[in-house]
């Protein structure tokens, strides 16, 4: 099976501007989380997707917002992009055999500067 | 505030057995406790999960005692490869179901 994958892998923004990543995530899983990663506060949740609905959501402000698509595929977008947002963000897949269950696969991340 | 606690970094020597343990003292009662492997510029890697006793699979063992405050990672016989930061996750449910990964273990491999 193909791997979880995110567009583009690269990208660089200047404050104020917005940003939308996607991820394809393996064949059959239906459940997406995206992850935003720094060397200051690690990797952070930030919401899970399942079946086209928000299940899950970490804490992080409305800038942040994402969606599913009716074929699994996810995107997350940031709007009024600030300097801090720089980071690598992470799509991970899961088949979600269980609610409690958190066996992911990540993508290889989507590297965001902003400028 | 941290909901797991690991050891920031441990040193090892090839061939040796590495045993890396996470605490995490408010675990919901049906979660699963997952262990990650991150290489530098990669998105982390599943390595093993479990709930209770222990799990074992091909690269590594799952170590939970009975009152589930803590699990143990097992590495048999590590290599230079294995240099990574790992990390243990845990579901954390408070009013607002979220994911928390711990700070991560960084495991250096000396030949």
């Amino acid at each position: 099976k193909a791997g979880v994958t995110q567009t583009p892998r690269y990208l660089i923004k200047t404050r104020g501007q917005q940003v939308t990543l996607s991820c394809s995530p393996i064949s059959g899983h239906r459940s997406v989380s995206w992850y935003q990663q720094t060397p200051g506060q690690g990797l952070q949740f930030l919401f899970e997707y399942f079946s086209e609905t928000q299940r899950n959501k970490g804490n992080f402000p409305g800038r942040f917002s994402g969606r599913q698509f009716s074929n699994s595929r996810s995107e997350m977008n940031v709007s009024t992009l600030e300097l801090g947002d720089s980071a690598l963000y992470l799509c991970a897949s899961s088949p979600r055999l269980t609610i409690n269950s958190y066996e992911q696969y990540f993508g290889p991340g989507t590297r965001l500067t902003v400028t | 505030l941290a909901k797991t606690t690991q050891p920031i970094s441990m040193d090892s020597y090839e061939g040796q057995e590495v045993n890396i343990t996470c605490s995490h003292n408010n675990i919901a009662t049906n979660d699963y406790i997952t262990w990650y492997q991150q290489f530098p510029s990669q998105g982390p890697r599943f390595i093993i999960q479990g709930y209770k006793t222990k799990v074992t699979n091909e690269v590594a063992s799952l170590f939970i005692p009975a009152d589930r405050k803590s699990s143990t990672l097992s590495l048999p016989r590590v290599s230079l490869s294995d240099t990574a930061v790992y990390y243990c996750l845990v579901g954390w449910n408070t009013g607002g179901f979220k994911t928390i990964f711990g700070a991560g273990t960084r495991l250096f491999v000396k030949a």
